[in-house]
């Protein structure tokens, strides 16, 4: 089946780094998606993979292992601004390619 | 820049009621979804669409229709609405469905059904 597991919360403090993890079991894995979601509001795309790496964008940085099914987004230099829900979402071929959404983590910066 | 409009932002339905959630996007993309999102689950796919006129089934489509009648309309009905259905409803499109390409959400609708 398809199953995608997140820590529910995290605390960290301003100005540090935190890496926020992704497992999944999907039967057809077709790339690797995290958004960010603030309360209340939309959930907003942040970064892809879908090759084995790291990809850096700023502060942010996702990682992806598809023999281990696992992937991290890792935020550095925290601002209290990035206090929000991260959605890990896998891009699955035996659901027509549709996104299966992880529960999401809610990340708690304290200052 | 508007992106993805959905509206109302909130709304209260009596059990047995409907109700049409409407979403528009202005970014010419084919491909538009709906979603419903509860508290401490994933965003959960209702209805997809990969181009006017053609319409497919998510995971949870039961008690919901929808239509694709333009490119940037992608309206979702509420038969009968049911206090399952008490959920925050987001709207979303992309360009493709492959690639790096993501979704673009819409504010999101607040429904209850008391």
């Amino acid at each position: 089946g398809q199953n995608i597991d997140q820590p529910t919360e995290m605390t960290a403090t301003e100005g540090a780094i935190v890496q926020i993890n992704c497992t999944y079991q999907t039967s057809g894995f077709n790339g690797l998606f995290w958004y960010q979601q603030h309360a209340g509001e939309a959930p907003t795309f942040l970064s892809y993979n879908v090759l084995d790496g790291l990809e850096e964008k700023g502060r942010f940085s996702s990682f992806l292992s598809r023999s281990k099914g696992y992937s991290y987004l890792l935020l550095k230099e925290l601002q209290m601004k990035d206090s929000a829900s991260y959605l890990c979402a896998v891009r699955d071929r035996s659901s027509n390619y549709q996104l299966i959404w992880g529960a999401g983590t809610k990340l708690i910066i304290k200052p | 820049n508007a992106g993805v409009t959905q509206t109302p932002k909130f709304r209260i339905l009596k059990i047995g009621q409907s109700m049409t959630l409407q979403c528009t996007q202005d970014m010419n993309h084919n491909y538009m979804y709906w979603y419903r999102q509860d508290p401490g689950m994933g965003l959960k796919l209702i209805y997809y669409s990969v181009g006017a006129g053609i319409t497919d089934k998510g995971e949870v489509p039961n008690g919901y229709n929808v239509s694709r009648s333009t490119t940037e309309d992608f309206p979702l009905r509420l038969e009968l609405a049911a206090p399952s259905q008490t959920s925050v409803y987001f709207c979303a499109s992309s360009y493709s469905f492959g690639g790096n390409q993501p979704q673009h959400f819409g504010d999101g609708t607040r429904l209850s059904i008391l």
